[in-house]
């Protein structure tokens, strides 16, 4: 079973509309982190935000928002006013403890092609 | 903020010869480090945790003796492919962290095309 799931493959909106991208998480531990990243062509991560378990306030970051649910087990991102440089594939990732570390489990991405 | 730097950015190399890759933690010491592939339009999948003076822990149906890594300083790890092939072709990311510490840090990425 998937620990992180981005049930949208790809999502195709025009441009000043809102989306939102969808996560579910599944994990047993109480302390754990989720975290979204934004990968544009050029392949290098964006981190966008992380939120520990213990914090399920919303955020808002500029045209950015985050919701996190633990009740459903989700971790929803909306981009308000979509713009084409949004345009890049958006990764949900967990990050749970073992050993000492955390090891992040990636979600399979979601593809978001913004049109003018 | 915490910058982890890979190289080479890209490479290509023939059939059957090894590659190295390496991975620094440029401003940080890295008790863990991980190491990560990509195929085109999927995701990034573990393939081997590695902490600084130790044997790297790799995942399932990853093969060891294939993707050498070597953690041997606190700011340096290198994955070495050996004996390359076409379907070795990809995307490897690596990741570092503290130790007890939530945060991952990744790498630019190297993009290796085998001919």
């Amino acid at each position: 079973a998937q620990k992180v799931t981005q049930a949208q493959t790809e999502i195709s909106v025009v441009e000043k509309e809102d989306v939102t991208l969808d996560c579910v998480y599944e994990t047993r531990d109480t302390t754990y982190y989720l975290f979204w990243y934004k990968q544009p062509p050029s392949g290098e991560l964006v981190f966008l935000i992380r939120r520990n378990s213990f914090d399920e306030q919303n955020e808002i970051s500029g045209r950015y928002s985050w919701n996190f649910q633990k009740s459903t087990s989700s971790f929803n991102f909306t981009i308000t006013a979509s713009q084409v440089v949004d345009s890049a594939v958006y990764f949900c990732a967990l990050s749970e403890p073992s050993g000492g570390s955390y090891i992040p489990t990636f979600g399979r991405g979601t593809s978001l092609i913004v049109h003018p | 903020g915490a910058v982890v730097s890979q190289h080479p950015s890209w490479v290509i190399c023939k059939s059957g010869t090894s590659v190295k890759i390496e991975c620094r933690s440029l401003d940080f010491q890295a008790t863990t480090m991980f190491w990560y592939r990509q195929f085109p339009k999927q995701s990034l999948m573990l393939m081997a945790t590695s902490n600084e003076g130790s044997k790297a822990t790799y995942e399932q149906g990853v093969e060891k003796d294939k993707f050498l890594i070597n953690h041997a300083s606190l700011t340096l790890s290198t994955l070495t492919v050996t004996s390359a092939h076409p379907e070795d072709s990809s995307f490897y990311i690596c990741s570092a962290n503290r130790q007890n510490h939530y945060e991952q840090y990744f790498g630019p990425g190297t993009r290796l095309t085998v001919t």
